[in-house]
This record gives structure tokens, sequence and C-alpha cells, in this order.
């Protein structure tokens, strides 16, 4: 199948910092791409939608000032946590389905986890 | 209010044949069913996905009833690597994945 890649799988930052975080298609291109956070011993919820050249989607109740997305390519979408608190603590997990096959072939990511000090 | 139902969780012992109910009494006509699985601290990975027959990939057989209201996933050998919370999506064709919570699978030695 095909591979997505993020990056970093892991970091840890201070309260007020921001992070970006990368999510790479590897072998394919991906005109849309999707953000997910799972918090621990919870199921995967859907932050926003990524579109390459325009705007991303946000879900209700996800803060798109707090939460930038940025999908400037057919292969990378990154989305940076701005101002971070201890709260937004948790895994995001973005995923792509390749271009060629709508949304009904999705591949994920292996998950960054960040840890907010 | 959730699409799917699933078990919290359940064992299977190794080498047997894992069964992973799910009920989708409201699904419509044109929604898929489609099964993930999340192996601890990893991103969701696609098993299978089916319409109304029944479908079956090298991962797994996936069963839905004539009526499509639900449906079973089968792991032929289940070995200690598919411990993992497996994930019974209901979705029409071009729209997002929307995870419930799942079922957690518990392969023993």
């Amino acid at each position: 199948g095909a591979v997505v890649s993020q990056h970093p799988s892991w970091v840890i930052c201070k309260s007020g910092t921001s992070v970006k975080i990368e999510c790479r298609s590897l072998d394919f291109q991906a005109t849309t791409m999707f953000w997910y956070r799972q918090f621990p011993k919870q199921s995967l919820m859907l932050m926003a939608t990524s579109n390459e050249g325009s705007k991303a989607t946000y879900e209700q109740g996800v803060e798109k000032d707090k939460f930038l997305i940025n999908h400037a390519s057919l292969t990378l979408s990154t989305l940076t946590v701005t101002s971070a608190h201890p709260e937004d603590s948790s895994f995001y997990i973005c995923s792509a389905p390749p271009r060629t096959q709508g949304y009904n072939e999705q591949f994920f990511g292996p998950g960054t986890r960040l840890t907010v000090l | 209010d959730a699409k799917t139902t699933q078990p919290t969780s359940m064992d299977c012992a190794e080498g047997r044949a894992a069964n992973l109910p799910c009920n989708h009494s409201t699904i419509s006509g044109n929604e898929y069913v489609y099964w993930y699985r999340q192996i601890h601290s990893q991103g969701p990975q696609y098993i299978i996905h089916g319409l109304k027959n029944n479908e079956t990939n090298e991962m797994a057989s996936l069963i839905i009833t004539e009526d499509r209201k639900s449906s079973t996933l089968i792991l032929p050998h289940a070995t200690l690597r598919d411990t993992a919370v497996y994930y019974c999506i209901v979705r029409p064709p071009n729209e997002k994945l929307t995870f419930g919570t799942g079922t957690r699978l518990t392969i023993i030695p």
C-alpha cells in the first residue's frame, strides 16, 4: 500500500511555544489530507481537512487560528499548533487518499505524539 | 449518534479465527462498510471494505448480511500481532472517515 510519513514522531515543547508537524505522502499525490487528534484511551477525532492550494476546512469546535494548516504541495501538509498548552498534548495523525481514488482509500501516517509541558 | 455498534472488547486464542461483529442497522444504500485497525501508538491501518457482497483479501474476510444491517470481520488465523483496536466504519463514497470507539481485540497466547 501507499506510504504516509509524519515528522516528527514525537515532540516535547514548553507551554506557549508553537510546534509544526509535517505529513507527507511518499509515493502518491494527495490533493486532500486529513488531520486527526487522539487523546489517551479515546478514538480518533477529525480536526480538519487540508486542501492543496486552498484553505483548510475545520470541524466544529476546532480553532482554526490555533491549529494552522498549510497544504503547499500535492505531497505535503503541515499542522502548526500555535501557543501550545498542556491540554493540546495528544497524538496527532494525518491521513491521505491518493488523488486518483477520491476518498475511498485512505492511508494513515504513523502519528506524532505531542507533549506540552 | 453512532452509525455503528461494536463490542467494547474481545479475546481470541492465538491461531484461532477472530470474528468481530458490527451492527449498522441504519446503513443507507450507498454506504460502504470499512474496517480499520489501530495497533497501540500507531496510525490506523486499512483492512478491508465492502458494499453488499462478501469480500476477502490477504488480511481478512468481510461478511455482510443480506439486509446489510450487520457485518463480521474475520481474521482467519489470529496472531499476537493482530492485537489492536478494530474500527467498523460506515460511510458513503468520498465522505470523510469518522471513527467510533471500536473493539479492543486481544489475542491470547
